[in-house]
C-alpha cells in the first residue's frame, strides 16, 4: 500500500517550452501532496505543498508562475514547468500524505522522482 | 531553513560492519525520520521515531532520537553492498506538516 506514482520517469525538452510532471497516489487519497527539487549529490528541496481544491503554498524563492501546481482530485498533482530554461534541468519529487492516517505522524510516501534535462 | 544536518557526509565501510550516520536539528519536532536513496532514484521511508520516543529498531536498523541535544542517529548493522545508498534524515518542526531533510550521508559498503 501507499503507492506514489510519477511520469513520466525521465523527459528531455527543449529551452523554452512547457513541461508537465504528473504526480498520483495509487491507493490511497491525498488531501496535500508536496513537490521537491534534488540537484545532483543534494538534499531535497521543499517547492511547494499542493492542496487539492485550493490554490498551492509556495515556499520562499520559488517562483510560482514558473512552477504551476495543480491538484485537482485527490489522487492527483500535477507540476508544470513554464518556459524551461537549462537551469530547470533536475530531479523533481513529489509526495503525498494519506488522509486516512490519523495517527498525526505527518508520514509522507514518494514517488520515484522525475529528471529533467532541458536543452 | 534547512535543518537536518548528517554527518559524516560520507561513509564508506566494509561489507559486514556497522554503520552509523548522524542527524542534528534545531527546532521542536513532532517526528524524526530517516529516508534512503539509491542513485537516481526516489525516497525510501526506512524508520520514524516519534519525538516521545528514545529508541527504535526495524531489522536491521536501530534509530535513537535525543530531544536534549536534538540529535538522531542511524545504526546499519552487518553492513551489505546492497545498502549502498544516500540516507537523509527528515523532521516534522511544530505542527507542521512539510518536512526538512537534511543534506544526507552517502553510504559506500564495499563487498
Amino acid at each position: 500500500g501507499a503507492v506514489v506514482s510519477q511520469h513520466p520517469s525521465r523527459v528531455i525538452c527543449k529551452s523554452g517550452t512547457s513541461v508537465k510532471i504528473e504526480c498520483r497516489s495509487l491507493d490511497f487519497q491525498a488531501t496535500t501532496m508536496f513537490w521537491y527539487r534534488q540537484f545532483p549529490k543534494k538534499s531535497l528541496m521543499l517547492m511547494a505543498t499542493s492542496n487539492e481544491g485550493s490554490k498551492a503554498t509556495y515556499e520562499q524563492g520559488v517562483e510560482k508562475d514558473k512552477f504551476l501546481i495543480n491538484h485537482a482530485s485527490l489522487t492527483l498533482s500535477t507540476l508544470t514547468v513554464t518556459s524551461a530554461h537549462p537551469e530547470d534541468s533536475s530531479f523533481y519529487i513529489c509526495s503525498a500524505r494519506d488522509m486516512g492516517d490519523y495517527r498525526g505522524l505527518y508520514e509522507q510516501y514518494f514517488g520515484p522522482g522525475t529528471r529533467l534535462t532541458v536543452t | 531553513s534547512q535543518q537536518g544536518e548528517e554527518d559524516p557526509q560520507a561513509l564508506s565501510i566494509q561489507e559486514g560492519e556497522n554503520a552509523t550516520m548522524n542527524c542534528s536539528y534545531k527546532t521542536s519536532i513532532n517526528n524524526l525520520q530517516w529516508y534512503r536513496q539509491n542513485s537516481g532514484r526516489g525516497l525510501v521511508h526506512l524508520i520514524l521515531i516519534r519525538s516521545n520516543e528514545r529508541e527504535k529498531h526495524s531489522g536491521r536498523l536501530r534509530v535513537t532520537l535525543d530531544t536534549s541535544k536534538k540529535s538522531s542517529s542511524l545504526l546499519i548493522t552487518a553492513s551489505r553492498a546492497a545498502d549502498t545508498a544516500s540516507y537523509f534524515c527528515a523532521t516534522n518542526q511544530g505542527g507542521s506538516e512539510k518536512l526538512v531533510f537534511g543534506k544526507g550521508t552517502k553510504l559506500t559498503v564495499n563487498p
